[in-house]
């Protein structure tokens, strides 16, 4: 258990289905990072939140939508996926963004879309 | 941008030693670190160098040479439990006060008995 929690662990969706991914922690921290891992690729850094704030969106098609209420969850909004879209969807925290190079990762969220 | 190099897969013997080499090229560089996934696991923390030299955790060492752009990964006494992917990521400044994490495509190792 590395605190943090993502819901659900698995999602299958068609392309019109809008649907959202929740990621929480439990450690206290102030930064939160969403990644996508997919198969023989590396992982892939789509967005960063600090205190709540986005910071940085690394060119993500809008077709993902991030949302931070605040430093504790982080979620992300799904709306017509493409087939490519399926992938292992990675929450991550730090204690702030000046320690991201100590990320605590949650089990993940494993993605199809048919 | 960023781009780090590293063996696909490493296969070793329990008990051995094996090493994990990363290069990567990078600007605004600031660190390496290094993190173990296991199948259908999430990624775990394992170590971090900002500076040039080893660091020691127990069985594992990390290594870092920023002049050479190399850093490795050393894993001794190789346990079953430790065939996992290993990814090695740059830390490396994306402006406005930002750190990013790019992550290699990792190395799958086998321990073999």
């Amino acid at each position: 258990e590395t605190g943090v929690t993502q819901t659900p662990r698995h999602l299958v969706m068609g392309m019109t289905n809008k649907k959202s991914l929740k990621c929480e922690q439990h450690l206290g921290h102030n930064a939160m990072y969403w990644y996508k891992q997919s198969a023989k690729k590396p992982l892939e850094l789509m967005f960063v939140y600090n205190f709540k704030e986005q910071t940085e969106n690394n060119s993500v098609p809008s077709r993902f939508s991030p949302e931070c209420p605040n430093s504790s969850h982080l979620f992300l909004h799904l709306h017509t996926l493409q087939p490519e879209d399926s992938a292992l969807y990675l929450c991550a925290s730090s204690s702030r963004l000046a320690n991201s190079y100590e990320q605590y990762f949650g089990p993940g969220t494993r993605l199809t879309v048919t | 941008g960023q781009s780090l190099e590293q063996p696909s897969e490493v296969t070793a013997v329990e008990g051995a030693i094996v090493q994990i080499n990363c290069t990567y090229q990078t600007s605004g560089f600031y660190g390496l670190s290094w993190y173990q996934q296991h199948d259908g696991g999430a990624p775990t923390f394992l170590s971090y160098n900002a500076l040039d030299g080893l660091e020691e955790t127990g069985r594992f060492s990390s290594f870092l040479s920023r002049s050479d752009s190399y850093g490795y990964l050393l894993l001794q006494e190789l346990q079953m439990k430790d065939s996992a992917s290993y990814f090695c990521a740059v830390r490396a400044s994306s402006g406005a006060g930002s750190y990013q994490l790019t992550f290699g495509k990792g190395t799958k190792l086998s321990v073999i008995p």
